[in-house]
């Protein structure tokens, strides 16, 4: 059974071009985070929810928003993509808290033209 | 903020062959995560270990907290077994969760 799901998985942009990836979960988790990992390169937080409370990372680039409309759905929404923001994007869950054990979904695989 | 060390960057072994991978990391933590990263890009869970022993199956892990070390072990490795593992540690009063480079493992038939 499918957990943390995410949409779609391969995703194409133009340069320039706002893109959504969608991430579900079907676990009723309170925390869902988002990461981007470049290649050969350790996955990188930019920010997470806990529940409805939004929290960026420091240096997470301000051309990067999220969204969490409902406990079960969270969105990651790049304004305005550059050649250096194509990477793979985990979407992860964890029950409780930061300190709790991380699900991580499929992955969205960004290219940037 | 927390450094994590893993070792060695590189592993490369013959099928049946046992392996230890190294997790250092310079501060005390709430929750250290074992990943192994398929070719696909998955991240599939293998072990939630703050502290002590736990094994599941060919796979055991070992943190020592108070040293701030954590040790994977894969025993009679299978050519399935490649890929990267990642150690991810969060230190709750740093509000953040930090991965190691990973160590990419190749097993060869």
């Amino acid at each position: 059974d499918a957990m943390v799901i995410q949409n779609p998985r391969y995703q194409v942009t133009q340069f320039g071009k706002p893109v959504t990836l969608s991430c579900s979960q079907t676990l009723n988790h309170n925390v869902m985070y988002w990461y981007q990992q470049k290649s050969s390169q350790a996955p990188k937080l930019l920010f997470h929810y806990y529940d409805k409370d939004f929290n960026n990372e420091a240096d997470t680039p301000d051309n990067f928003q999220s969204r969490r409309p409902n406990t079960s759905f969270c969105f990651l929404d790049i304004r305005s993509p550059g050649l250096g923001d194509a990477a793979m994007y985990l979407c992860a869950t964890s029950r409780e808290g930061r300190g709790d054990t991380q699900y991580f979904g499929p992955g969205t695989r960004l290219t940037v033209l | 903020g927390i450094q994590v060390e893993q070792s060695p960057p590189d592993l490369i072994l013959q099928e049946g062959a046992n392996s230890t991978l190294r997790c250092n990391f310079s501060d005390s933590v709430n929750n250290l995560q074992w990943f192994h990263q398929n070719p696909w890009g998955q991240l599939i869970n293998l072990f939630y270990i703050p502290s002590g022993t736990k094994q599941n199956g060919r796979l055991s892990a070992t943190t020592v907290a108070t040293e701030r070390y954590s040790l994977l072990y894969i025993s009679s490795s299978q050519t399935t077994d490649s890929g990267v593992y990642f150690c991810a540690v969060i230190n709750t009063n740093a509000g953040k969760s930090t991965f190691g480079d990973g160590t990419t493992l190749t097993v060869k038939p």
